[in-house]
């Protein structure tokens, strides 16, 4: 199936400091969606990136898609401790009908 | 309260035994997905089902079975089979292939002594 690395796999940073994690692959990808799992807890969604070079926003994040379609990344302005959690990129395989293949995931630990 | 209902949350076996873990939705989507995840791990798919009565190994299958025969449930079982069983397991639902978010349930932990 597809495959998709995410960078970096820990990061530390001061409450208020930027936070930014990326996702690469080595194919054309057709969308990428985000995920974030707070400790203990299960993927939300955050949001689907499907044409090149898009930029999306949610508040203090912001979301780009490659303009090759091949990497994606996840930036957070003045992290907070809500911000807590992993940061997952995930791509559909193959045809699509097997389901999500997902990065292993960028874990944010934010100290006061 | 609609979505996506998994138990046992917790489940403590012995080794050699089977267990069935339940996944339940009221979201009437028509596919269903298992996922596996290890401690600083990503997920990884088990199997699938895009419909009733029909359903599709992922990358690691090996050692787990499922059946859905109802549209609102896709069990899994973890059977004696699977050698390193303990982990995190999440079940997963979204309206069909390449249709947007994947929704979760909350989890079911599973460990082995």
């Amino acid at each position: 199936g597809q495959q998709v690395m995410q960078i970096p796999q820990y990061q530390h940073v001061q409450e208020g400091e930027d936070f930014t994690t990326y996702c690469n692959s080595s194919t054309t990808l057709s969308n990428i969606q985000w995920y974030k799992q707070r400790p203990g807890g299960h993927p939300v969604f955050l949001i689907q990136l499907v044409k090149s070079g898009e930029v999306k926003k949610q508040k203090r994040l912001t979301f780009q898609f490659g303009e090759a379609k091949k990497n994606s990344s996840l930036h957070i302005t003045a992290t907070q401790t809500t911000d807590v959690g992993t940061y997952f990129c995930a791509v559909y395989s193959g045809g699509g009908a097997d389901g999500l293949t997902f990065g292993k995931g960028t874990h944010l630990i934010i100290q006061p | 309260d609609g979505g996506i209902t998994q138990s046992p949350k917790y489940l403590f076996r012995k080794e050699g035994q089977n267990v069935t873990l339940s996944c339940e939705q009221n979201l009437n989507h028509d596919a269903m997905y298992w996922y596996r995840q290890d401690p600083g791990q990503g997920l990884r798919l088990i199997y699938y089902s895009q419909i009733v009565n029909d359903f599709q190994k992922g990358d690691i299958a090996e050692g787990y079975s499922v059946s859905r025969e109802k549209k609102e449930s896709f069990p899994l079982t973890v059977t004696s089979a699977q050698k390193n069983p303990t982990a995190f397991y999440l079940c997963a639902t979204n309206s069909g292939p390449l249709t947007g978010e994947l929704f979760f349930g909350e989890g079911s932990r599973l460990t082995v002594l």
